[in-house]
C-alpha cells in the first residue's frame, strides 16, 4: 500500500492565524482525502482533493476555511484558515488503496492545538 | 444517514486475555465494514474488512463477522499481546457518486486498548 508523509506532525498555533498541512504520497494516486478528528470524536471527512479541479467539500466544511490544493498525483495541502480553539484537532490525509477502491491508507496525522 | 457506534474505552486487559470490541452500525444501503487500527505515533491501518453479510474478516489473529440481522461487526481476538495496544476504529463505507468516483468512510469514535504484560 501507499506510504503517506504528513507535515507538520504537530503544531501549536495562535488564534487568527492560518496553517498549511502537507501530504506527500510515495506513488501516484487518483483520490486523496482530508479527515478531521476532534478530541474525543470520530474521524470526519472534510473534503476530497481532486487533481486538476477544485476539491469537493462535505457538508459543514467550506473552501474559505479549509482551502485545499492538489497540484499533482502525489501531493496535496490543506490549510486551516483564521484558526480558533475549536479547530484544535488531528488532521489526517488519506488515499484510496489499490486492494479495494474503498480501502483507505492514512498518514500519521497532524495534531494542531490552537491557543 | 450512516453512523457507527462502538464501545467506549479505554479497555485494559492482561496479556493472553480474550478481547471483544463491540461495533454496531446504521446504514441505508449495504455497506462494507472495516476495522482500522492506529498504533502510537502511526497512521490508521486497515486491520480487516468484510464486504457482505456473513463475511468474516480476519488478520493478525483478529476476527469480525458482518452480521446484517444485528447490524454488528464486533472485533474479537482470542489472546491479546502487549503489541496489540492501540486505538481501534470501526468504520463503514458509503460508495457514492457517478461511476464510483467518490468515497466516504463513516467512523466510530475509536476504542483505546491497553494490554499489560
Amino acid at each position: 500500500s501507499a506510504v503517506i508523509s504528513q507535515k507538520p506532525s504537530r503544531d501549536i498555533c495562535q488564534r487568527g492565524t492560518s496553517l498549511t498541512i502537507q501530504c506527500q504520497v510515495d506513488s501516484q494516486v487518483t483520490m486523496m482525502f482530508w479527515y478531521r478528528q476532534q478530541p474525543g470524536q470520530s474521524l470526519t471527512l472534510i473534503a476530497t482533493a481532486n487533481q486538476g479541479s477544485e476539491a469537493t467539500y462535505e457538508s459543514g466544511f467550506v473552501i474559505d476555511k479549509f482551502p485545499i490544493s492538489r497540484p499533482n498525483l502525489t501531493f496535496s495541502t490543506l490549510t486551516v484558515s483564521n484558526m480558533s480553539p475549536e479547530d484544535s484537532s488531528i488532521y489526517l490525509c488519506s488515499v484510496a488503496g489499490t486492494t479495494g477502491a474503498n480501502v483507505l491508507t492514512f498518514g500519521a496525522g497532524s495534531r494542531l492545538t490552537v491557543l | 444517514g450512516n453512523s457507527v457506534t462502538q464501545m467506549e474505552g479505554p479497555v485494559t486487559l492482561s496479556e493472553e486475555a480474550f478481547l471483544t470490541i463491540n461495533c454496531t452500525y446504521t446504514a441505508t444501503g449495504y455497506p462494507s465494514l472495516f476495522w482500522y487500527v492506529q498504533y502510537p505515533g502511526e497512521g490508521l491501518q486497515l486491520l480487516l474488512k468484510a464486504t457482505k453479510a456473513d463475511d468474516k474478516g480476519s488478520n493478525k489473529g483478529f476476527e469480525a463477522t458482518y452480521r446484517k440481522e444485528t447490524t454488528s461487526f464486533h472485533l474479537e481476538k482470542g489472546s491479546v499481546q502487549v503489541s496489540d495496544s492501540a486505538v481501534y476504529f470501526c468504520a463503514l463505507s458509503d460508495l457514492r457518486g457517478s461511476g464510483g468516483s467518490n468515497y466516504k468512510l463513516t467512523f466510530g469514535k475509536g476504542t483505546l486498548l491497553t494490554v499489560n504484560p
